[in-house]
């Protein structure tokens, strides 16, 4: 079965544009969590979307948000980048949402300059 | 909400030493405590799992047990090897909740 997989692997931008990114889920896995990962703050917990809709969110600004498709591939937006936008971006798929095993992919590597 | 806290990095050893990292974690409830291993450049791996108290987890010669008398997880493994050189993040999830908690992860490097 394959893995996780996101695209792109590697993204470079200038401030103040915006970014969208792409995350395709084990299949038959219903469950998205997006992470961000940075020397600074380490890892830490974007959202998560189950069956289409926003379950659970973590204390990012408004500029970044996501969605979920029907067939549980989901994209994440960061609208009006910033410099500490600079991250891997990390998604996690796993079976329901809820105490089951997440699986990560590669990462997106996003630079602001 | 859910903490950890994991033995500081970083930490470096010779081949086929014998490898603890120390993870303590707080809780409510009785989460499913887990391990993931980050290679250079790649996203995390799932290395072992834990999902009761006295469960141990284990993958590729490393182990953890379920402490819920000390809510720890160490992770250890009798013989390191230089493939196995990595950062190492220790992560509880509560039940019904979506999310995993990271420790700040332990850079282990083997020098052959």
């Amino acid at each position: 079965k394959a893995g996780v997989t996101q695209t792109p692997r590697y993204l470079i931008k200038t401030r103040g544009q915006q970014v969208t990114l792409s995350c395709s889920p084990i299949s038959g896995h219903r469950s998205v969590s997006w992470y961000q990962q940075t020397p600074g703050q380490g890892l830490q917990f974007l959202f998560e979307y189950f069956s289409e809709t926003q379950r659970n969110k973590g204390n990012f600004p408004g500029r970044f948000s996501g969605r979920q498709f029907s067939n549980s591939r989901s994209e994440m937006n960061v609208s009006t980048l910033e410099l500490g936008d600079s991250a891997l971006y990390l998604c996690a798929s796993s079976l329901w949402s809820g105490g089951d095993t997440q699986y990560f992919g590669p990462g997106t590597r996003l630079t602001v300059l | 909400g859910n903490s950890v806290t994991q033995m500081e990095g970083p930490v470096t050893l010779s081949e086929e030493a014998f490898l603890t990292i120390n993870c303590t974690y707080t809780a409510t409830g009785y989460p499913s405590l887990f391990w993931y291993v980050q290679y250079p450049g790649e996203g995390l791996q799932l290395l072992l799992k834990a999902t009761k108290a006295d469960d141990k987890g284990s993958n590729k010669g490393f182990e953890a047990t379920y402490r819920k008398e000390t809510t720890s997880f160490h992770l250890e493994k009798g013989s390191v090897q230089v493939s196995d050189s990595a950062v190492y993040f220790c992560a509880p999830r509560g039940r019904g909740a979506q999310k995993l908690v990271f420790g700040q992860g332990t850079r282990l490097t083997i020098n052959p």
